[in-house]
């Protein structure tokens, strides 16, 4: 069965530091890969995505993700925490377009002042 | 572009009471999913929309949900009746048809007590 995996529930970073959020997933098929973000009480919001083309994928609000196909893996990052990065982090991944999306777990990303 | 827009934003129900939920999608988005987000767990999809068909519904309890989309725009969700464990967040999320990304709206906090 396809999954995602994140690893790591919480991930805790001082302010000015790198951010590094994990995310592993299964598919023997080129897949769309999403990072989402949920701010608490609030909807996701999508952050950035990989559907075809450059493996670096550049974000809103400074994140970036790089495809690695060999790895199977789509790592979030950000070079600097700031404290309004402060939420829910979620990883998805879609096999291809007529499949339903497939979501990690989540990783609270905590900032440290 | 207006977003997608869910009401109530919160709920507080008895056990065995039933529930609505009202999700209008964005505009020219065929597409329309409901999901169920449980604390500290990644979105469960419940039941997936194309126009007003049902394209997936494997996940849905459909002793007690129920959800409808008449004329191909907004949708409702419905719980009856409720238990406990319904007590999540659900998230009414759009996308163009055969579209990758999907855009949330800010969810229903259901309470069940």
């Amino acid at each position: 069965a396809q999954s995602v995996t994140q690893l790591g529930s919480h991930v805790s970073v001082s302010e000015g530091a790198l951010v590094l959020l994990r995310c592993n997933y299964s598919s023997s098929v080129p897949p769309y890969l999403f990072w989402y973000v949920q701010y608490p009480n609030q909807g996701l919001q999508l952050l950035l995505k990989y559907t075809t083309g450059a493996t670096l994928v550049k974000g809103i609000n400074g994140f970036e993700a790089e495809f690695k196909k060999s790895e199977t893996s789509f790592h979030l990052t950000k070079p600097s925490a700031h404290m309004s990065d402060a939420a829910e982090y979620f990883c998805a991944h879609k096999p291809d377009s007529n499949y339903q999306l497939i979501w990690g777990a989540g990783t609270k990303l905590i900032i440290k002042p | 572009e207006a977003g997608v827009a869910q009401s109530p934003r919160y709920k507080i129900i008895e056990k065995r009471q039933s529930v609505a939920f009202w999700c209008n999608p964005i505009s020219g988005h065929a597409t329309l999913y409901w999901y169920q987000q449980i604390l500290g767990q990644g979105p469960k999809l419940l039941i997936q929309f194309q126009n007003n068909g049902v394209v997936d519904d494997s996940q849905l309890p459909k002793d007690r949900f129920s959800a409808e989309r008449l004329k191909g725009v907004d949708s409702t969700l419905k719980i009856q009746p409720a238990k406990l464990e319904d007590s999540a967040v659900y998230l009414c999320a759009s996308s163009l048809a055969g579209g990758a990304e999907q855009y949330f709206g800010p969810g229903t906090r259901l309470t069940v007590t």
